[in-house]
């Protein structure tokens, strides 16, 4: 959605290279999510961050990947040693700090990762 | 645990038809429910949320869905559908839980308006 900015948008890497992948939240929000969605599957959540804290990656693989969110600066998703099976779109969403209730979160406009 | 199944995967439709994407639920816990639309190459936009209260809630581009807690269901329609409603449509829930919105997805419903 407008404001959750993502890039790049598209990223192409060959099996064994890095990629890193930047989300900067809507203004205002100090929460991100990464969520990653397969060919033809719905989006799976991968980690939640506060800034400088992963609260919660429970859906992250357990080797390659890692989440940050720092003091200053954007959100990273980071993919070491790139497979063909992490061929996907990534996206970030954000939320504003929780005040009571539901917290909706708000997309960005997702980063394909093609691994060849 | 929650889950979401998207009892279609694709849905084709003549243009200013109605239609109706379903989708079911399953959770232990208490869920705030939604539906977001997905155009090519782009990322989610949020069509509508249940929270609480009128269990029917109207969204944008003239989309509504009915929460029906004993079926654990929430279905989405229009009553007119246009060529720009073709999309990917996805269900998704999120528990109650401590102050974020860990969604859960379905697998997704492609629209297919034709003329």
């Amino acid at each position: 959605n407008a404001g959750v900015m993502q890039n790049p948008r598209h990223l192409v890497r060959r099996r064994g290279q890095e990629a890193r992948l930047r989300c900067s939240p809507m203004k205002g929000h100090s929460h991100v999510y990464w969520y990653r969605q397969l060919p033809e599957e719905g989006l799976k959540f991968m980690v939640y961050l506060q800034k400088e804290n992963i609260i919660d990656e429970s859906g992250m693989p357990k080797e390659r990947f890692s989440a940050e969110f720092p003091k200053e600066g954007p959100s990273i998703l980071r993919i070491q040693q790139v497979v063909r099976g992490d061929s996907a779109a990534y996206f970030c969403a954000s939320s504003p700090q929780f005040r009571g209730g539901e917290n909706t979160i708000y997309f960005g406009e997702g980063s394909w990762l093609t691994v060849v | 645990a929650q889950s979401v199944t998207q009892l279609d995967s694709q849905v084709p439709v003549f243009e200013e038809a109605p239609v109706e994407l379903r989708c079911n639920y399953s959770s232990s816990v208490s869920v705030y429910l939604f539906w977001y639309v997905q155009y090519p190459n782009q990322g989610l936009q949020l069509l509508l949320k249940y929270l609480s209260g009128s269990t029917l809630v109207k969204g944008i581009n003239g989309f509504e869905a009915e929460f029906n807690k004993s079926q654990t269901s929430f279905h989405l329609r229009k009553p007119s559908v246009h060529i720009s409603d073709t999309a990917e449509y996805f269900c998704a829930v999120s528990p109650f839980s401590g102050g974020y919105n860990k969604l859960i997805f379905g697998a997704g419903t492609r629209l297919a308006v034709h003329p």
